[in-house]
């Protein structure tokens, strides 16, 4: 059973279209972050959601944090080749606990 | 933000060897920290997790006498494959927690065993 389903799994757009990519679950969390990851390298942090309905903006990318805690969204205004990557959302259901990450979305920015 | 570091970056061994990981906070100290393991195109799968100066506590299905886990400071965790197989060829990802719910990740290392 995935705790944590991303959606879509593999998204291919042209540079300057918005998209938003989903991490939804039936569970509720404490907390969830988000990452990207490159090939070949290890995923890095873009933001940690732990406020039912919070929105945390960074630069183009905005993240929401469902009211329920069950779920969040990442969405990408203009975006641009080197948003490419892998898109992964990872969720902690409680303090101390460990953490479970979603399958991802590979994300490739068309120039 | 916080850095970890991971050596080698990339090793090559024959069936059989054993093969060491190291994961490193080079600006924090990490009570605990995770070992995971990455096949192409898959998510990160979470082997163990590591707390300083206790056993590492392996997930199911993962061989704790195969996937040695020492973590005998505060800034250094090592994984040893033992008797790598083929199949152990991987990407190995470790990270530390920080405030007890930030993860930080190292760089990563590729293990191909031939």
């Amino acid at each position: 059973t995935q705790l944590l389903e991303q959606s879509p799994q593999f998204l291919s757009i042209q540079e300057g279209e918005n998209l938003t990519v989903y991490c939804n679950s039936s569970s509720v969390f404490s907390s969830l972050q988000w990452y990207r990851q490159e090939p070949g390298e290890g995923p890095v942090l873009l933001v940690t959601v732990v406020t039912g309905g919070e929105v945390k903006k960074l630069k183009r990318l905005t993240f929401q944090f469902g009211d329920a805690r069950k779920d969040s969204s990442l969405h990408i205004t203009a975006a641009q080749p080197g948003d490419t990557g892998l898109y992964l959302c990872a969720g902690e259901m409680n303090r101390d606990d460990k953490i479970i990450f979603g399958k991802g979305t590979r994300l490739h920015i068309l120039p | 933000g916080a850095v970890v570091s991971q050596h080698p970056s990339w090793v090559i061994c024959k069936s059989g060897t054993s093969v060491k990981i190291e994961c490193r906070s080079l600006d924090f100290q990490a009570t605990t920290m995770f070992w995971y393991r990455q096949f192409p195109k898959q998510s990160l799968m979470l082997m163990a997790t590591s707390n300083e100066g206790s056993k590492a506590t392996y997930e199911q299905g993962v061989e704790k006498d195969k996937f040695l886990i020492n973590h005998a400071s505060l800034t250094l965790s090592t994984l040893t494959v033992t008797s790598a197989h083929p199949e152990d060829s991987s990407f190995y990802i470790c990270s530390a927690l920080i405030d007890n719910y930030e993860q930080y990740f190292g760089p990563g290392t590729r293990l191909t065993v031939t």
